[in-house]
């Protein structure tokens, strides 16, 4: 089956550092992957779309100069969350899109990485 | 802005009793999707409809896929511990490629022995 992964699964950081998160699929190559972010006892809000090659798409409220998504090669995309604050804190998860299958064009998602800022 | 309606948010029940959760939108859903998550991981899928009227079985889930394609359901039969999970659904609105899924609130789902 389509694996992601995502490194580191958990960090701790200060507040005003920056903290890179990588979005790894792991047996198939996708053009497009996608950011998530989810706070405590909610659901995924989509953050961006990360397109292989070219600059990311973001989401009405996602600030791009906060959140630089970078999708180099056609199996890693990263995110960085540039001068992070207590309130960035939160569960990040990433998703691959993939073209047929046997499920068909579906996205897989990582384990998530959950984000500490103090 | 395109919204999806999940209900019920919370629901608790007894080992071997049936429930039913429900996702509606006011649009057009080009493929909803269910999902499976278990606290601190990942979504898991556990299925994907596409056509109006679909109907598809996984065990004891069934989903239901509306005929108009704006609403969708998960039917657990004979709830059982495992089942416990946070269920969510999520859709995508234009086809034809790759697009940011759109998630419901979901729903916490305790099934108690």
């Amino acid at each position: 089956g389509a694996v992601v992964s995502q490194h580191p699964s958990w960090v701790i950081c200060k507040s005003g550092t920056s903290v890179k998160i990588e979005c790894r699929s792991l047996d198939f190559q996708a053009t497009t992957m996608f950011w998530y972010r989810q706070f405590p006892k909610q659901s995924l809000m989509l953050m961006a779309t990360s397109n292989e090659g070219s600059k990311a798409t973001y989401e009405q409220g996602v600030e791009k100069d906060k959140f630089l998504i970078n999708h180099a090669s056609l199996t890693l995309s990263t995110l960085t969350v540039t001068s992070a604050h207590p309130e960035d804190s939160s569960f990040y998860i990433c998703s691959a899109f993939r073209q047929g299958g046997f499920l068909g064009e579906t996205q897989y998602f990582g384990p998530g990485t959950r984000l500490l800022v103090l | 802005t395109q919204l999806l309606e999940q209900s019920p948010q919370f629901l608790s029940i007894q080992e071997g009793e049936n429930l039913t959760v429900y996702c509606n939108s006011s649009s057009v859903f080009s493929s909803l999707q269910w999902y499976r998550q278990e606290p601190g991981e990942g979504p898991v899928l556990l299925v994907t409809v596409v056509t109006g009227g679909e109907v598809k079985k996984l065990k004891r889930l069934t989903f239901q896929f509306g005929d108009a394609r704006k609403d969708s359901s998960l039917h657990i039969t004979a709830a059982q511990p495992g089942d416990t999970g946070l269920y969510l659904c999520a859709g995508a609105w234009s086809g034809g490629g790759a697009d940011g899924l759109t998630f419901g609130k979901g729903t916490h789902l305790i099934i108690q022995p």
